[in-house]
């Protein structure tokens, strides 16, 4: 069974602030997927960023960084700088393998206030 | 390019009635996704349809259901409608194959029940 974790329910920071989301997966799978998602207050489900479970090596995307780590099944993501406009909940999700069955898991988000 | 439409936005309706809400996927995308977001119990998949076949299903009621159409459109409808039907409804449309790998989402339909 897969199972996404993200145990921060909500963050509070002062702008400019650096800020981690945590995210713990579980999965039996041997190939699988993450996903980090951002969902500002008009609902829409923002993608930021995916990663198959052969690519372990981190990203940095302008302010946000992601470390993947297998050894602790944890997919994190850091906000450097952070800004108002990050303010949002972020979903950290799980899937397998493409396909007609495949299996997505969303992890129960984290709401991120940045406070000006 | 357009991105994932879903009318209405917003939809109150009263215990009983039935509801139907509509997904527009991006132009070439033949899969669409619909999921069901609740403050109790986040983000839940709802159905996948392709090629006008529903392809996957969760673990909802019988009262949930969908289709596709030939251009890819797909609507859901929830019958009898219960207070805890109250939910943003999301869904996401992706190339075929690609499943979550390509998902991109729509701004959602929140309805109300009352």
């Amino acid at each position: 069974a897969q199972k996404v974790t993200q145990a921060q329910t909500e963050i509070s920071v002062v702008e400019k602030e650096d800020v981690t989301l945590d995210c713990v997966y579980e999965t039996r799978d041997t190939t699988y997927y993450l996903f980090w998602y951002k969902q500002p207050p008009s609902g829409e489900l923002v993608f930021l960023i995916r990663r198959n479970s052969f690519d372990e090596q981190n990203e940095i995307s302008g302010r946000y960084s992601w470390n993947f780590q297998k050894s602790t099944s944890s997919f994190n993501f850091t906000i450097t700088a952070s800004q108002v406009v990050d303010s949002a909940v972020y979903f950290c999700a799980l899937s397998d393998r493409p396909g007609g069955y495949q299996k997505v898991t969303f992890g129960t988000g984290t709401k991120l206030q940045v406070i000006p | 390019k357009a991105g994932v439409t879903q009318t209405p936005r917003y939809l109150i309706k009263t215990r009983g009635q039935q509801v139907t809400l509509s997904c527009s996927p991006i132009s070439g995308h033949r899969s669409v996704s619909w999921y069901q977001q609740t403050p109790g119990q986040g983000l839940q998949f709802l159905f996948e349809y392709f090629s006008e076949t529903q392809r996957n299903k969760g673990n909802f009621p019988g009262r949930f259901s969908g289709r596709q159409f030939s251009n890819s459109r797909s609507e859901m409808n929830v019958s009898t409608l219960e207070l805890g039907d109250s939910a943003l409804y999301l869904c996401a449309s992706s190339l075929e194959g690609q499943g979550a790998w390509g998902y991109t989402f729509g701004s959602g339909t929140r309805l109300t029940v009352v």
